[in-house]
């Protein structure tokens, strides 16, 4: 069946390090990719997606790009802040059975030290 | 706009007690989905509804947890004799189906204890 997997956290960074957190995926059909981050507190909220191979998801200063040959959606970022402090999931989407239900990557806890 | 609301947004039970959880997805999103986000499991899909079709019940863990979807909007999910092992975050979310990616909007959980 379809998986993510993504790397273990927690990540430990100072401000303005340069952010990577790994993301590969297995799916039968052509999924859409996801990262939702999880703040404090608070629900997860969408920050990026990309939907076919080569595009690229940005926002918040966040980037990641779908690569097919390599099956995977690792997310960037070119200088945290402590406010990027959060879980960030990454998921896909492949509504090739009829359910466009959500598989999750585990988390990774991101914590940014000023 | 409003997003998708739940309630409770905390659930302490006695093990053995049955629990309804309540979620009302953004106004016009056909799709309605729960997950479960529990320490050990990370976040595991539950049940999908779409407009009027039979639902995807496959994430259910057990025939204790059952869902339903009145009116194609609210859904309330049910779990009976609950355990101790049922102690997670309860997420609902909604989305525009066959729109926008299938991109789905979470609402804040439900935490549910169980003692």
């Amino acid at each position: 069946g379809d998986s993510v997997t993504q790397m273990e956290g927690p990540v430990t960074l100072s401000e303005e390090a340069f952010l990577t957190i790994n993301c590969t995926y297995t799916a039968t059909g052509y999924p859409s990719l996801f990262w939702y981050v999880q703040y404090p507190g608070e629900g997860l909220q969408l920050l990026l997606k990309a939907t076919k191979a080569d595009d690229k998801g940005s926002n918040k200063g966040f980037e990641a790009t779908y690569r097919k040959e390599t099956t995977s959606f690792h997310l960037e970022k070119g200088s945290v802040q402590v406010s990027d402090s959060a879980v960030y999931f990454c998921a896909l989407s492949d509504g090739t059975s009829g359910t466009y239900k959500y598989i999750f990557g585990t988390g990774t806890r991101l914590k940014v030290l000023a | 706009g409003a997003g998708v609301s739940q309630s409770p947004s905390n659930k302490v039970t006695e093990k053995g007690k049955d629990v309804e959880l309540r979620c009302d997805p953004i106004s016009g999103h056909t799709a309605l989905y729960w997950y479960r986000q529990s320490l050990g499991q990370g976040l595991e899909f539950l049940i999908y509804f779409q407009g009027n079709s039979a639902p995807d019940k496959s994430g259910l863990p057990s025939d204790r947890f059952s869902a339903e979807r009145t009116g194609g909007s609210v859904s309330t999910l049910t779990i009976q004799r609950t355990q101790q092992e049922d102690s997670a975050v309860y997420l609902c979310a909604s989305s525009r189906q066959g729109f926008d990616h299938n991109e789905q909007f979470f609402g804040p959980g439900t935490r549910l204890t169980v003692l």
